[in-house]
């Protein structure tokens, strides 16, 4: 069951500017988790926000929560183009489950 | 360091055959996932494991099995693979106390 929608699917910006992605889900969450994936690679864990939570920052990332709109944002700031990559939002429902979005691709140009 | 590895990063295959994907991790982890990935799909879940022996089917368990004989071990099995099991396949492991999951590189499966 899919249950978080990123929002843009692909997004292409100038390395040093600000990129935003969104997530939407429809059920309640425990924890909502933004990953990245580099082309043909694993997920990595970039940061976890809990429900009771509504923002929280870790180095260049900010992420918020609304909870009442079921939505949160990634914010990375001056990006680079390291940065390239697929970001996906998880959604913890209960136990250790998450169900993943279908991705927000951002390509950061030189 | 975290790692988790999967036995192969990319597999050929015929219909029909047996196939098997290996995931180990040394973290010491008891949960342990299988997700395949496909273009515009994302990540679905197919099977995942509380603790040794234990299995839980995710969203898309059909044409799949799995095997926890050990704690580290997570193993995927295609009893007869066909075209449409084409796709990346993602291990993932969490401690039970978390909700972080760390993922293996994938194996790219083809399934002629």
């Amino acid at each position: 069951s899919q249950q978080g929608e990123e929002d843009p699917q692909a997004l292409s910006i100038q390395e040093g500017e600000n990129a935003t992605m969104n997530c939407s889900y429809k059920t309640s969450i425990n924890n909502l988790q933004w990953y990245r994936q580099n082309s043909g690679r694993g997920l990595v864990h970039l940061i976890l926000i809990r429900s009771n939570e509504r923002e929280k920052h870790s180095g260049r990332l900010r992420v918020t929560l609304d909870t009442s709109k079921k939505s949160s944002s990634l914010l990375i700031t001056a990006s680079r183009a390291a940065d390239t990559a697929s970001y996906f939002c998880a959604t913890g429902e209960g136990a250790q489950k998450l169900v993943f979005g279908q991705g927000t691709r951002l390509t950061i140009n030189p | 360091d975290v790692k988790v590895t999967q036995s192969s990063r990319y597999l050929v295959k015929r219909t029909g055959e047996k196939v098997f994907l290996e995931c180990v991790q040394d973290m010491d982890h008891e949960n342990m996932f299988w997700y395949r990935q496909d273009p515009g799909l994302g990540l679905r879940l197919i099977y995942f494991s509380y603790d040794v022996k234990m299995k839980e089917k995710g969203d898309i368990p059909e044409g799949y099995s799995v095997s926890r004989e050990k704690k580290e071990r997570f193993s995927l099995i295609l009893e007869s693979a066909s075209t449409n099991q084409t796709s990346m396949y993602l291990c993932a492991s969490s401690a039970f106390t978390s909700e972080t999951q760390y993922f293996g590189p994938g194996t790219r499966l083809l399934v002629l």
